[in-house]
């Protein structure tokens, strides 16, 4: 079974440009996450959907970050403009979980995408 | 407000040698789920457990074992004889019936360094 696939794996970019991730969760999952990583910090939840509809999007900052979830697969996560402190991993996971269903909160995390902003 | 705390940054031990990784937690709701979770170099998180709040018993998976005490709001987690392969970022993890168990909210992790 194929994992969670994210892209690109790296980029650089400069304060006030834009950049867009991508990914493509497990086969079925109905639930899909976005997480940022800071460099020596846990992961913190940007974004939930489930199947294309935003179930939670109360920490993203919506003044630069926007993201969707197109026919409820794959999901495009997209800073505009970039600030220095966007310098992190961001963590595509999905998970069966679906509304009224049984919550397992084993979530398959993708390798992630690392953003450096000079 | 639900909180995570791992306050060991990083442990380092020798090969063999056992571990304990230490989570203790915040939460108002009665009813609650604690993870952990492993990050290797490659940087994909695994799940590694999964703990409702109304079962208190410890687990064990071969090497690995969790003890879960509700009286300390810990969920520690050890390692025994440990193992090169064993090195990775830990994290615990917790979530909530207020949020509809959703949201996971994870400690800032523990680093482990396991020497030959």
């Amino acid at each position: 079974e194929a994992g969670v696939a994210q892209s690109p794996r790296y980029k650089i970019i400069e304060k006030r440009q834009s950049v867009a991730f991508w990914c493509n969760p497990i086969s079925g999952h109905a639930t899909l996450y976005w997480y940022q990583q800071i460099l020596g910090q846990g992961p913190k939840l940007l974004i939930q959907f489930q199947n294309n509809g935003v179930v939670d999007d109360s920490q993203l900052p919506k003044d630069r970050f926007s993201a969707e979830r197109l026919k409820g697969v794959d999901s495009t996560l997209k800073i505009q403009p970039a600030k220095l402190e966007d310098s992190a991993v961001y963590l595509c996971a999905s998970s069966f979980s679906s509304a009224g269903g049984p919550f397992t909160g084993e979530l398959f995390f993708g390798e992630g995408s690392r953003l450096t902003v000079l | 407000a639900q909180k995570v705390t791992q306050a060991q940054t990083e442990i380092s031990v020798v090969e063999k040698e056992d571990v304990t990784l230490d989570c203790v937690y915040e939460t108002r709701d009665t009813t609650y789920y604690l993870f952990w979770y492993k990050q290797p170099p490659s940087g994909e998180l695994v799940f590694l457990i999964r703990r409702n709040s109304f079962d208190e018993q410890n687990e064990i998976s071969g090497r690995y074992s969790w003890n879960f005490q509700k009286s300390t709001s810990s969920f520690n987690f050890t390692i025994t004889a440990s193992q090169v392969v064993d090195s990775a970022v830990y994290f615990c993890a917790l979530s909530e019936a207020m949020t509809g168990f959703q949201k996971l909210v994870f400690g800032t992790g523990t680093r482990l360094l396991v020497s030959p």
